[in-house]
């Protein structure tokens, strides 16, 4: 089945550091959302992604829907201490039902000790 | 409020008891998912309503999972002798469905713990 691997798993930031993290299949999606979550709330929706080469920002956020529509990445510019949390990407995949998603297992972000 | 709205948020229940999660959806939202995250993973897709339609099921892991949606709007989660395995929370999200949009809005979710 489709699968999304989402890295890095986990890393740790300093505020005003910028932090990357990806998402690729081997499968193509017509659908890239990102989300974060926070411990014991669900996800929240941060920025969803329609076309291919699509980059998207919001606020210090920006996210990009990759040409070959197998990948996509999230920016976080000038981090601060809230952006701590664990950060999910999701796609929506061609053939399937058009509710369901597939997640990455999440990447976390946690601060510099 | 007008987001998604889960209850209980915490269930502890014995192995082989049935139980009921509620979600209420965002209001005009006309479809409906239920999700189910086991301690440190991502979300495992199991029903999807939209609409009128007959429920996408295929994510349920086995048939002790069903899920209802009455009137279009509320709908209730239920898992029958429950077991160990099916610790986990259980996250529900609505969207208003449709194409191109399928942006989901989640509720906080409901804990479930199977002593």
């Amino acid at each position: 089945g489709q699968q999304l691997n989402q890295s890095p798993q986990s890393m740790f930031i300093q505020e005003g550091e910028d932090v990357s993290m990806n998402c690729t299949s081997s499968s193509i999606f017509n659908t890239w959302l990102w989300y974060k979550q926070d411990p014991g709330e669900g996800p929240v929706l941060l920025i969803a992604l329609y076309k291919a080469g699509e980059l998207t920002s919001n606020g210090r956020l920006t996210a990009q829907f990759g040409i070959t529509r197998k990948d996509s990445f999230l920016n976080i510019s000038a981090s601060i201490p809230s952006d701590v949390g664990i950060y999910f990407c999701a796609g929506l995949g061609y053939g399937g039902s058009q509710g369901n998603l597939i997640f990455g297992k999440g990447t976390k972000l946690s601060v510099k000790p | 409020g007008a987001g998604v709205s889960q209850s209980p948020s915490n269930k502890v229940t014995e192995k082989g008891k049935d139980v009921e999660l509620r979600c209420d959806p965002i209001s005009g939202h006309t479809a409906l998912y239920w999700y189910r995250q086991s301690l440190g993973q991502g979300l495992e897709f199991l029903i999807y309503f939209q609409g009128n339609s007959a429920p996408d099921k295929s994510g349920l892991p086995s048939d002790r999972f069903s899920a209802e949606r009455t009137g279009g709007s509320v709908s209730t989660l239920t898992i029958q002798r429950t077991q160990q395995e099916d610790s986990a929370v259980y996250l529900c999200a609505s969207s208003l469905g449709g194409t191109p949009a399928y942006e989901q809005y989640f509720g906080p979710g409901t804990r479930l713990t199977v002593t």
